[in-house]
């Protein structure tokens, strides 16, 4: 069954409003969780590594005032879209390892499908 | 910098047949290497590891190898079913000791009944 959790699914905002997207890791705890967004036809991207309980870490070129992350507790870590456009409609897919060995694969949620009109 | 190269270009197989993947890797010694099969509309699923040290991986119907040399891996999989038609992505870690993966921009493959 799925170990990571993410919601919602989909997600249609209006140019100018912020959305939030939830990961959750399930029966685990995850301290570290990675966030990476993904075009039509084209690779993921990783944006980010979460860090419970402390800042998150961004790849070159993601805006970190635009893409807030939250992870505060050990099982949840969100990302805000804030003043989204039509340029950020993308889709948005979290992960986390059950394990803390970095070699070990990662948990995929989802993902979450944004369209900003 | 790091760059990692699959065939963009959709795989059309028969079924029953063997399929083969590449993925190609440079400015990279990664010490491990991970592909995923990702279906329309989900998050990738985890299908294999192998380490720099291991030639071969085999799971099931699906083999890994692993050329340090070449800077290579390849996926097969063999007896291949429509069923086995999604997206094949290689991960690699990303620079750092941070735990996090790089991938390729993937591989669809399409089995034909």
């Amino acid at each position: 069954g799925a170990v990571v959790s993410q919601h919602p699914s989909r997600v249609i905002c209006k140019s100018g409003t912020s959305v939030k997207i939830e990961c959750r890791s399930l029966d685990f705890q995850a301290t570290t969780m990675f966030w990476y967004r993904q075009f039509p036809k084209q690779s993921l991207m990783l944006m980010a590594t979460s860090n419970e309980g402390s800042k998150a870490t961004y790849e070159q070129g993601v805006e970190k005032d635009k893409f807030l992350i939250n992870h505060a507790s050990l099982t949840l870590s969100t990302l805000t879209v804030t003043s989204a456009h039509p340029e950020d409609s993308s889709f948005y897919i979290c992960s986390a390892r059950l394990s803390g060995s970095y070699n070990s694969p990662l948990h995929f949620g989802n993902g979450t499908r944004l369209t900003v009109t | 910098s790091q760059k990692i190269e699959q065939n963009s270009e959709a795989l059309n197989i028969q079924e029953g047949k063997t399929a083969t993947l590449t993925c190609n890797y440079t400015n990279y010694s990664p010490a491990y290497l991970q592909w995923y099969r990702q279906d329309p509309g989900r998050g990738p699923v985890f299908l294999l590891l192998i380490r720099e040290n291991e030639k071969e991986k085999r799971k099931e119907r699906l083999k890994v190898t692993f050329d340090t040399t070449l800077k290579q891996s390849l996926f097969h999989i063999t007896a291949s079913q429509p069923a086995d038609s999604a997206t094949y992505l290689c991960a690699l870690p990303g620079s750092g000791n941070t735990g996090k993966l790089i991938f390729g921009q993937g591989t669809t493959l399409q089995v034909k009944p």
